[in-house]
C-alpha cells in the first residue's frame, strides 16, 4: 500500500490564526479525503479533495473554514481557517486508488488550538 | 439514529479467548464494508474488508448480514497485541467512495 505522510505532525496555535496541514503520499492515488478525529470521538469526514477542482464538503464543513487543494495526484493540503478551541483535534489525511473502496490513512495531525 | 452502530466496550478478556463485535448500519444501499483497527494515539489501519459470503484471515472472521445490515468480526486466541479500538466502516455515499466510521469498540486483552 502507498506510504503517506503529514505534515506538521503536531501543533499548538492561537485562536484567530490558520494552521495548513500537507498531505503526501509516495504514489498517484486517484481519491484523497481529509477527516477529522475529536478527542474521544470516531472519525467524521470533512471532505474529498478532487485533483483539479474544488473539493466536495460533508455537512457541517465548508470552504471557507476548511479550504483544500490538491495540486496533482500525490499532494493535498487542508488549511483550518480562523482556529478556535473547538477546532482542537487530530486531522487525518487518507488515500484511495481507483476501483477500490479500501481507504489508507496518514499518520494524522495533532491540533491544539489555545 | 448512528448511521453506524458499536457496542463501545470496552471488552475485557484474557489471553487465549475468542471475542465477537457486533456493527449494524442503517443505510440498506451501502456497498462496502470493512474493519479498521486503531492503537492508542495511531491512525486507523485497515484489518479486513467484508463481503456478503464472509471472510478469513488468520484468527480474524468477518461476517455480513445484509438482510439484518448487521456486520461481524470474531477474533479466535486473543492475544495481548490485539488491544486496540475496532471501528467498523461502511461505504454509504455511493459513488463518492467516502467512508462512514463507527464510533468503535475498544478491546482489552489481559495476560
Amino acid at each position: 500500500s502507498a506510504v503517506i505522510s503529514q505534515k506538521p505532525s503536531r501543533d499548538i496555535c492561537q485562536r484567530g490564526t490558520s494552521l495548513t496541514i500537507q498531505c503526501q503520499v509516495d504514489s498517484q492515488v486517484t481519491m484523497m479525503f481529509w477527516y477529522r478525529q475529536q478527542p474521544g470521538q470516531s472519525l467524521t469526514l470533512i471532505a474529498t479533495a478532487n485533483q483539479g477542482s474544488e473539493a466536495t464538503y460533508e455537512s457541517g464543513f465548508v470552504i471557507d473554514k476548511f479550504p483544500i487543494s490538491r495540486p496533482n495526484l500525490t499532494f493535498s493540503t487542508l488549511t483550518v481557517s480562523n482556529m478556535s478551541p473547538e477546532d482542537s483535534s487530530i486531522y487525518l489525511c487518507s488515500v484511495a486508488t481507483s476501483g477500490s473502496y479500501e481507504q489508507y490513512f496518514g499518520p494524522g495531525t495533532r491540533l491544539t488550538v489555545t | 439514529r448512528k448511521e453506524v452502530e458499536q457496542d463501545p466496550g470496552p471488552f475485557n478478556v484474557p489471553e487465549g479467548a475468542t471475542v465477537a463485535f457486533n456493527c449494524t448500519y442503517s443505510n440498506s444501499a451501502s456497498q462496502s464494508f470493512f474493519w479498521y483497527r486503531q492503537d492508542c494515539r495511531k491512525e486507523p489501519k485497515l484489518l479486513m474488508s467484508v463481503y456478503s459470503s464472509g471472510n478469513e484471515d488468520g484468527r480474524f472472521t468477518a461476517q455480513l448480514n445484509r438482510a439484518s445490515q448487521y456486520i461481524s468480526l470474531l477474533i479466535r486466541d486473543s492475544k495481548l497485541s490485539d488491544s486496540a479500538t475496532y471501528l467498523c466502516v461502511v461505504n454509504n455515499l455511493g459513488g463518492r467512495r467516502a467512508l462512514t466510521f463507527g464510533s468503535g469498540t475498544r478491546l482489552q486483552v489481559q495476560p
